[in-house]
């Protein structure tokens, strides 16, 4: 258990179909990011959040759109997404230091299948 | 490019014996982390690193870092079937907000 929790575990949607991502962390982080990891790809950066303000978005597209309520919650709200948008989505937290040694706590991740 | 790049890409051994794993980056860093991920699940930290250091142990787990060569390798010893996963680099920058780096991992496998 490493204090990041992901739902759902597994999705499956359609290409017409919103649905959204959650994420919570317990760590007591102040930093909250959301990564993609597709089959023999690195893993991709898509958002960063630092103190609720988004504060990394590398080019992703719109139909992916982030939310973060508070420090401890993480969205991802999905639309209109294509196949090849299936991937592993994973969450991740961390606490922010001046020294930047920063580790990150994921969760199990969100296997999405877009139909 | 600042993505760390690992090499093999896959690595079968049997129960025992020691894996070796490496990776290489392009810029300068902070520090360098390493990863494991089961199959399906989220990455675990394993061992951090920092740009001013050159070796790291952490139980079974030995960690190199060759700044001039821009290039680490894990190291796992006496290596058990429970070690199976794929294991990743990542690097953080020198500055700014914190933005990990990952490469496209190592898959490990242990024979019993």
């Amino acid at each position: 258990e490493t204090g990041v929790t992901q739902t759902p575990r597994h999705l499956v949607m359609g290409m017409t179909n919103k649905k959204s991502l959650k994420c919570e962390q317990h760590l007591g982080h102040n930093a909250m990011y959301w990564y993609k990891q597709s089959a023999k790809k690195p893993l991709e950066l898509m958002f960063v959040y630092s103190l609720e303000e988004r504060v990394e978005n590398n080019s992703v597209p719109s139909r992916f759109s982030p939310e973060c309520p508070n420090s401890s919650h993480l969205f991802l709200h999905l639309h209109t997404l294509q196949p090849e948008d299936s991937a592993l989505y994973l969450c991740a937290s961390s606490q922010l230091t001046p020294g930047g040694e920063e580790k990150l706590f994921f969760g199990s991740g969100t296997q999405l299948s877009v139909l | 490019s600042q993505q760390g790049e690992e090499d093999p890409q896959a690595l079968s051994i049997q129960e025992g014996e020691n894996a070796t794993m490496n990776c290489s980056y392009k810029t300068s860093i902070n520090n360098l982390q390493w990863y494991r991920q089961n199959s399906g699940r989220g990455l675990v930290h394993l061992i951090l690193i920092r740009s001013n250091e050159r070796e790291k142990h952490s139980g079974r787990l030995r960690v190199t870092l060759d700044t001039s060569k821009k290039s680490s390798s894990l190291l796992i010893t006496a290596s058990r079937a429970a070690d199976t996963a794929s294991y990743f680099c990542a690097t953080a920058r020198p500055q700014g907000a914190q933005k990990l780096v990952f490469g496209q991992g190592t898959r490990l496998t242990i024979n019993p």
